[in-house]
């Protein structure tokens, strides 16, 4: 069965320190990844996509790491701020797989002053 | 923004009534899903569509039908809404480079 697993669940940090984000997954043959910010009360939106051959890819503070060997990705935040608060989601889709995305439960992410 | 917009944004309604939810875009995209988000579950696909009148069921679909008469259009039906179908349910549009999704409906069926 196609998986995704988010870690931690929740995060709490500081305005101004880094974050990693983790994300593994089971999905199977593997096409892309993708990362979204969702903030509270709204839809998701897209930060990172990425193919099974880009290794890195920013957006802004934003940086998305991908590793097929393992299956493993990470988002990386840099330099947080306070509008940085949201649930951040790891979506990844399976070749041939038509309409069918696979989520995370995403990890919910507080930045204090 | 891709030019999603759903309607309503938030409804009450009570148990046992019928519901339609609204999912209008102006790209012209073939495929428009509706997804519902719940605490400890993330999204989960309820149905999909890939071109009007085709439609198909996702893995949450029990309890909903859809409807796509115009390319622009996709309406989401809860025959009888029951309280376990209160959630956030969102639309969204596949797009070349990504999935977009629209700002969520909020629905409370008490």
């Amino acid at each position: 069965k196609n998986q995704v697993e988010q870690s931690p669940q929740s995060l709490i940090i500081l305005e101004g320190k880094n974050c990693t984000l983790q994300c593994n997954y089971t999905v199977s043959p593997f096409s892309n990844l993708r990362w979204y910010k969702q903030d509270t009360g709204r839809g998701p939106v897209s930060l990172t996509i990425m193919t099974f051959s880009e290794n890195t890819k920013s957006n802004g503070r934003y940086t998305a790491t991908l590793d097929a060997d393992t299956k493993q990705s990470s988002l990386h935040i840099t330099a947080s701020q306070l509008s940085d608060s949201a649930s951040y989601i790891c979506v990844v889709s399976a070749r041939n797989s038509g309409y069918a995305l696979n989520f995370g439960k995403g990890t919910s992410l507080l930045v204090t002053p | 923004d891709a030019g999603i917009t759903q309607s309503p944004r938030h409804k009450v309604t009570e148990t046992g009534t019928p519901v339609t939810l609204r999912c209008h875009q102006t790209e012209n995209h073939r495929y428009m899903y509706w997804y519902r988000q719940d605490p400890g579950h993330g999204l989960r696909l309820i149905h999909y569509s890939y071109g009007v009148k085709d439609t198909d069921k996702g893995e949450v679909s029990d309890g909903y039908s859809v409807s796509r008469s115009k390319t622009e259009d996709f309406l989401l039906t809860l025959e009888s809404a029951t309280s376990s179908q209160t959630s956030v349910y969102f639309c969204a549009i596949s797009a070349v480079d990504t999935i977009y999704f629209g700002e969520g409906s909020w629905l409370t069926v008490v």
